[in-house]
């Protein structure tokens, strides 16, 4: 099974900041490699898929980007809708996928 | 609009079953293979089972493989989750999810999960 680890498990901010997570796979994955954030009460929400390709309708402040083990998913500009927390998900073996422990960026 | 919406949830005892529905309305399911993900309190997101499009594939992780079973009625534009032998670490809120093709790129196919249910709690305690 891949194992997908993320760091750190929590982070401060405040708006206008940027922040970045980081993913790790415990093989290599290539880029099959997804980021959702999830708030509270909500569905989680796809934002990027193939490590970098920006889901339709999501803000251009979210990037992604790596390959093979090692992924980014980088907010600039921070908005207060942005509060959340943020999961990487790996596809490598789709259909069984596996997610990270999440992120959660807080105020 | 896509609307998928989970049913079933409750409290029930350890050892026992439950059944989770999801069913879909705004989009035919017929053609996508279908997830359950399952958030514990506190905790994570974690994937439990799919199945393919046309119900020949199911596919689930090693903390249920071989309690719960995951299927689908395709006429009726439903997914099911039979949870057998439910364990208190099966307590969770449970999301019916539809798994999709993205993106093809650089000759690679490439998944997502794009549309959630809001989900249904799963409580198992004596």
């Amino acid at each position: 099974d891949i194992q997908m680890t993320q760091s750190p498990s929590s982070l401060a901010a405040s708006v206008g900041d940027t922040v970045t997570i980081t993913c790790r796979a415990s093989q290599n994955i290539g880029v099959y490699l997804n980021w959702y954030k999830h708030k509270v009460g909500k569905a989680p929400k796809l934002l990027i898929y193939a490590a970098s390709s920006l889901q339709t309708g999501v803000p251009s402040r979210f990037s992604g980007s790596g390959s093979g083990t090692e992924f980014t998913l980088a907010i600039t500009s921070l908005q207060p809708e942005d509060f959340a927390t943020y999961y990487c998900q790996q596809t490598h073996s789709n259909p069984s996928l596996s997610f990270g422990g999440g992120t959660k960026v807080e105020i | 609009q896509v609307q998928l919406v989970e049913s079933g949830g409750g409290v029930v005892q350890p050892g026992r079953s439950l059944r989770l529905s999801c069913v879909a309305s705004g989009v035919s399911l017929r053609t996508y293979d279908m997830d359950w993900v399952r958030q514990a309190p506190g905790k994570g997101l974690e994937w439990v089972a799919a199945v393919s499009h046309d119900g020949r594939g199911e596919y689930y992780s090693d903390a249920v493989k071989g309690r719960f079973t995951i299927s689908r009625d395709n006429a009726n534009n439903t997914i099911y989750l039979q949870m057998n032998s439910v364990r208190p670490e099966d307590t969770a809120f449970y999301f019916c999810v539809r798994n999709i093709l993205i993106g093809f790129i650089g000759r690679h196919y490439y998944y997502g999960l794009d549309v959630w249910g809001q989900g249904t709690t799963v409580t198992v305690s004596s």
